[in-house]
């Protein structure tokens, strides 16, 4: 069956460090990769959409990267912040269907 | 714009009684999608409507969920009888377009404590 990993339930940096969130799947072959921000509370927020045929994508201090044939996306938060501790999904969606499929996330910490 | 609004924010309610979670998509949003978020699961997609028209429904974990979409500008997700197990946060999104051209916008919530 189809399975989302990202790689830890919970990461700890240090502000002003790059933090690397890691999304792995198997028995899938997606055709785009999304990232959302979830806070405390609160509904989840679109980050950023990667194509299969992209290798990565940027947004101010983050940036994604999509390896087809690792079944791996990289999230990247340059020159963290403590506000950009919160929980990050990636989610994966087909080609043909509308509907995507989130992973368990990763609960990122920044102190100061 | 308002974002998607989703009603009641929070709900309590026994075992066995009806509940009825409602959701207002952004004006001009072509896709609805309801979702359950729980710390076992995550968060999975229960059903979504392409134009009103339920597409993909297989996420309804069983007879007792019922989704409709009546116009453009509303849908409910109706529980009946509920049970303890469908304690959890219900999600609605809506989106301009098939998630593959962009993002999902999530409404903040329905927090469902079934006793």
């Amino acid at each position: 069956s189809q399975k989302i990993e990202q790689n830890s339930e919970a990461l700890n940096i240090q502000e002003g460090k790059t933090a690397t969130l890691t999304c792995n799947y198997t028995n899938y072959s997606p055709a785009y990769l999304q990232w959302y921000r979830q806070d405390p509370g609160r509904g989840p927020v679109f980050l950023l959409l990667i194509r299969e045929n992209e290798k990565e994508k940027r947004k101010e201090r983050l940036k994604v990267t999509f390896d087809t044939t690792l079944k791996q996306s990289l999230f990247h938060i340059t020159a963290s912040q403590p506000a950009d501790s919160a929980t990050y999904l990636c989610a994966l969606g087909g080609s043909s269907a509308s509907k995507i499929i989130f992973g368990s996330g990763t609960r990122l910490s920044i102190r100061p | 714009d308002a974002g998607v609004i989703q009603s009641p924010r929070h709900e309590v309610t026994e075992m066995g009684q009806e509940v009825t979670l409602r959701c207002k998509p952004i004006s001009g949003h072509d896709y609805l999608f309801w979702y359950r978020q729980t710390m076992m699961r995550g968060l999975e997609l229960l059903i979504y409507f392409n134009n009103n028209v339920p597409i993909d429904d297989s996420g309804m974990p069983e007879d007792r969920f019922s989704a409709k979409m009546p116009n453009a500008s509303f849908s409910t997700l109706k529980i009946q009888p509920s049970e303890p197990r469908d304690s959890a946060v219900y999600f609605c999104a809506s989106s301009y377009a098939s998630p593959k051209k962009g993002e999902q916008f999530f409404g903040p919530g329905t927090r469902l404590t079934v006793l």
